[in-house]
């Protein structure tokens, strides 16, 4: 089976550019969640997704959003980038739990 | 503010020896909690998973989790330079399990 698979796997943005992320979830798992890594320190949760509903919403700005597709795939917006957005945006897909992690997006802001 | 902690290391131990690695964390209402392995420019592979109280064993390693205490840890035995990584911590801040808490993670060095 194939894992949790992401795209692209390296972008180089500039400052106040949008980006959108994708996502593609293990065959049969229904959530999708988006989790941000800077260098040095833990994935933060951003979005939890199921059944193509916002579960959960972590502690960042109204300029990350995100959606989730009737195959169950998903989106991860992020709109005036700032080079504090530079990081590996990972997505996980699960249902139930536990999380299982696609390979990441490398955003670089420059 | 909701927080996982793990001592950032690095952790040194020789090849065939016990790595002992611990967390705290600070929301009582966590249920679930889970141990991940990230090697260097890589994503985070799922080792393991402790729901209750106790110990659990899966084949070299084993989770203890301590809900009274908040404390977690994750024992490698038999280490190997191939286990060299940094190991992450994480707590569940929902009842589904999907939305973690991370720890900075802790550096795992196995020498040969």
């Amino acid at each position: 089976d194939a894992g949790v698979t992401q795209s692209p796997t390296h972008l180089i943005k500039t400052r106040g550019q949008h980006v959108t992320l994708r996502c593609s979830p293990i065959s049969g798992h229904k959530s999708v969640s988006w989790y941000q890594q800077v260098l040095g320190q833990g994935p933060q949760f951003i979005f939890q997704y199921y059944e193509k509903e916002e579960r959960g919403r972590g502690n960042f700005p109204d300029r990350f959003s995100a959606r989730q597709f009737p195959n169950y795939s998903s989106e991860l917006n992020v709109n005036a980038l700032l080079l504090g957005d530079s990081a590996l945006y990972l997505c996980a897909s699960s249902w139930p739990s536990p999380l299982h992690f696609g390979n990441g997006t490398r955003l670089t802001v420059t | 503010q909701k927080e996982v902690e793990q001592n950032s290391g690095p952790l040194s131990v020789p090849e065939g020896a016990i790595a002992s690695l611990n967390c705290t964390y600070s929301d009582r209402g966590s249920q679930s909690f889970f141990w991940y392995r990230q090697y260097s420019g890589k994503s985070p592979e799922l080792i393991m998973s402790i729901y209750s109280n106790g110990d659990k064993e899966d084949g070299r390693f084993t989770a203890q989790l301590n809900k009274a205490s908040q404390y977690v840890s994750l024992l490698i035995r038999d280490s190997q330079p191939s286990d060299s990584a940094t190991y992450l911590c994480a707590a569940s801040v929902n009842q589904a399990g999907t939305a973690l808490i991370f720890g900075k993670g802790t550096t795992l060095s196995v020498s040969s």
